[in-house]
């Protein structure tokens, strides 16, 4: 069945530095999502990709999805005390609802 | 809007016990989903609904675990008999399926802790 694993499983960074989590699937996806749980909370919905190649970004967030459909990537520009949290990954396989998420990125931003 | 709402937040029952998990979906969505946490495990798919239909319960761990959906508003996750590794946090989560973003909004989770 599809797999989706995450690099890392955890990162430390200084506040100011950046941080990348990468997200690669065992098939072609029709989209990616991307979300983000705070310690003790629930998945919270960060942004969708849907094309190939496509970049987006959110402030200091920036979202790739590869050409391929098969990965995808989240770069934060100078972390902040405010973006600790797990970041996860969602496939979709065409022709269906379903979203099977990464092993996410567990990332603590020191002060 | 009130967002997607389960019960109980905390559960915590003994061996062998019946446990259910209750959600109550966003208003207007289309599609329900349960999802498992643990450390060990990650996020996993137990099952999800499209149109009050279960479409795809592969994710179920096995036959003490089940699912409906009575109606459009409400879904129950039920679990007998519960054993220790059943210890998760269960996430419901909708969305208005492939026709909009497709966005899942997740509910606060029920956390389960079986003695």
């Amino acid at each position: 069945g599809q797999q989706v694993m995450q690099i890392p499983q955890y990162q430390h960074v200084q506040e100011g530095e950046d941080f990348t989590t990468y997200c690669n699937s065992s098939t072609t996806l029709s989209n990616i999502q991307w979300y983000k749980q705070r310690p003790g909370g629930h998945p919270v919905f960060l942004i969708q990709l849907v094309k190939s190649g496509e970049v987006k970004k959110q402030k200091r967030l920036t979202f790739q999805f590869g050409e391929a459909k098969k990965n995808s990537s989240l770069h934060i520009t100078a972390t902040q005390t405010t973006d600790v949290g797990t970041y996860f990954c969602a496939g979709r396989g065409s022709g269906t609802y379903k979203y099977i998420f990464g092993t996410g990125t567990r990332l603590k931003v020191l002060a | 809007d009130a967002g997607v709402i389960q019960s109980p937040r905390h559960e915590v029952t003994e061996m062998g016990q019946e446990v259910t998990l209750r959600c109550k979906p966003i208003s207007g969505h289309n599609s329900l989903f349960w999802y498992r946490q643990t450390m060990m495990r990650g996020l996993e798919l137990l099952i999800y609904f499209n149109n009050n239909v279960p479409i795809d319960d592969s994710g179920m761990p096995e036959d003490r675990f089940s699912a409906k959906m009575p109606n459009a508003s409400f879904s129950t996750l039920k679990i007998q008999p519960s054993e220790p590794r059943d210890s998760a946090v269960y996430f419901c989560a909708s969305s208005l399926g492939a026709s909009h973003t497709g966005e899942l909004f997740f509910g606060e989770g029920s956390r389960l802790t079986v003695l």
